[in-house]
C-alpha cells in the first residue's frame, strides 16, 4: 500500500518570506512522487514531479522539491512567496502494483501582504 | 491544446434524486479518470478507464455509482440515489497512457451538493 501525509493543513507566510509545505510518502516500490496546485474553484494543476532521475526537481512558478529517500519526504519549497502562490497544495504519490495515484489531504498556503 | 472539460460545473440536488456528470478528456488520451474530492481532503480515485474498457474500480461505490466510458472517449459518472454524503467536487482526468510515467491532467471538476 502507498501513502502521503502532508504535515500542516494550513501554512501562512509573509510575503517574499520562504515557503516550505512538508510531505512524506510510504511505498512498497520506487515511487514517482508530484506535487500539484489547485486555486479556487479550479482543477489540479502540476507544479513539478520527481521521476528517479534528479533528486532536487524545479517546477514551475519557482517551486522546487527534494526527494530524500532515507527520510521518506518530498517537501516543496520556494525562497519568496508571492501573493499569487495562495491556493491549496497536494502531494502525491504513484508507487505500488497498481501505480493508482494518491493524494494527501492538501496544505492551504495563504500569503500576508 | 485544448483541456479535460467537464460539465455542469455546479449541481445542486435533494437526497434520493439521481445526478450524471460528463467528462471529455484531452484528445488522444487513452486513459480516463474519475476523482472524488470531498472538502478538506484531497482526491480519491473512483474509477480508471483504459480505452472503454475499466482498470479500476475498487473504491466506486456500486449500488448508487455508475460509470462508462462508450467509445473511448467521453465518459458519465451517474449517481443515483446520491446522499448527503456524495457533496463533493468530481474531477475528471486523463492521461496519454496507463502507468506511473504518464503525467494526468485534471479537469476544472463538478461541485455536487446534496441537500
Amino acid at each position: 500500500a502507498q501513502s502521503v501525509t502532508q504535515l500542516g493543513s494550513h501554512v501562512s507566510v509573509s510575503e517574499g518570506a520562504l515557503v516550505l509545505l512538508r510531505c512524506n510518502y510510504s511505498s512498497s516500490v520506487p515511487p514517482y512522487l508530484f506535487w500539484y496546485v489547485q486555486y479556487p474553484n479550479q482543477g489540479l494543476q502540476l507544479l513539478l514531479k520527481y521521476t528517479s532521475a534528479a533528486t532536487l526537481v524545479k517546477g514551475i512558478n519557482g517551486f522546487e522539491a527534494e526527494f530524500k529517500k532515507s527520510e521518506t519526504s518530498f517537501h516543496l519549497t520556494k525562497p519568496s512567496a508571492h501573493m499569487s502562490d495562495a491556493a491549496e497544495y497536494f502531494c502525491a504519490v504513484n508507487g505500488g502494483s497498481n501505480y493508482k495515484l494518491t493524494f494527501g489531504k492538501g496544505t492551504l498556503l495563504t500569503v500576508n501582504p | 491544446e485544448a483541456g479535460v472539460a467537464q460539465s455542469p460545473r455546479y449541481k445542486i440536488i435533494e437526497k434520493r434524486q439521481s445526478v450524471a456528470f460528463w467528462c471529455n478528456p484531452i484528445s488522444g488520451h487513452a486513459t480516463l479518470y474519475w476523482y472524488q474530492q470531498i472538502l478538506g481532503q484531497g482526491p480519491k480515485l473512483l474509477i480508471q478507464f483504459q480505452n472503454n474498457g475499466v482498470v479500476d474500480d475498487s473504491q466506486l461505490p456500486k449500488d448508487r455509482f455508475s460509470a462508462e466510458r462508450l467509445k473511448g472517449v467521453d465518459s458519465t459518472l451517474k449517481i443515483q440515489p446520491a446522499k448527503l454524503e456524495d457533496s463533493a467536487v468530481y474531477l475528471c482526468a486523463s492521461s496519454l497512457d496507463k502507468g506511473q510515467y504518464y503525467e494526468q491532467y485534471f479537469g476544472p471538476g463538478t461541485r455536487l451538493t446534496v441537500t
